[in-house]
């Protein structure tokens, strides 16, 4: 199964309401990444959390991440039409290479 | 901004031809990878390169195969294509270190 694993798989909201994805993982980590993925395009860097990071903040977008608990949420704030689209969560476990979640499609309806 | 290019947006090919999807980067990075993405799946890491004329194995290398004869091009290969490749091809570069990853657009990749 996958390292990363998003929940809820599918989120749909109004504009203006805030929106809280989040990613369990299995393994130690070296830092979690967010990305996003706009309908058949590919996907975009939000932000990294290293793992001796709680809380990060870029814009709109607050990440936590619970080492303990091996988990972390994306949260959007004021969401807006333009954030529909898929987000992922990608752990750096230092294998060398991204291991990506399934994603949570957001739809931010106007 | 970093730029990762991939040479074909959409690709219809024949069961048993030899594909060639190309990326390049203008950034120098040292790192490329290969995904592919299939719903449901999510992001599937097929091969990975950290320099010029090295590769890596993914988790799903079987019938493919990668070149990196240049630091900015980083080429994936179906040696005999067969309808279980048809996927969204993703390739992706980074610096080395704690850093995201630049993705190009996709090839989305039909096998008929």
């Amino acid at each position: 199964s996958q390292q990363g694993e998003e929940d809820p798989q599918a989120l749909s909201i109004q504009e203006g309401e805030n929106a809280t994805m989040n990613c369990s993982y299995k393994t130690s980590i070296n830092n979690l990444q967010w990305y996003r993925q706009n309908s058949g395009r590919g996907l975009v860097h939000l932000i990294l959390i290293r793992s001796n990071e709680r809380e990060k903040h870029s814009g709109r977008l607050r990440v936590t991440l619970d080492t303990s608990k091996k988990s972390s949420s994306l949260l959007i704030t004021a969401s807006r039409a333009a954030d529909t689209a898929s987000y992922f969560c990608a752990t750096d476990t230092g294998r060398r290479a991204l291991t990506f979640g399934s994603g949570t499609r957001l739809q931010v309806q106007p | 901004d970093v730029k990762v290019t991939q040479s074909s947006r959409y690709l219809v090919k024949r069961t048993g031809e030899k594909v060639f999807l190309e990326c390049v980067q203008d950034m120098d990075h040292e790192n490329m990878f290969w995904y592919r993405q299939d719903p449901g799946l999510g992001l599937r890491l097929i091969y990975f390169s950290y320099d010029v004329k090295m590769k890596e194995k993914g988790d799903i290398p079987e019938g493919y195969s990668v070149s990196r004869e240049k630091k900015e091009r980083f080429s994936l290969i179906l040696e005999s294509a067969s309808t279980n490749q048809t996927s969204m091809y993703l390739c992706a570069s980074s610096l080395k270190g704690d850093y995201g990853y630049t993705f190009g657009s996709g090839t989305r990749l039909t096998v008929v």
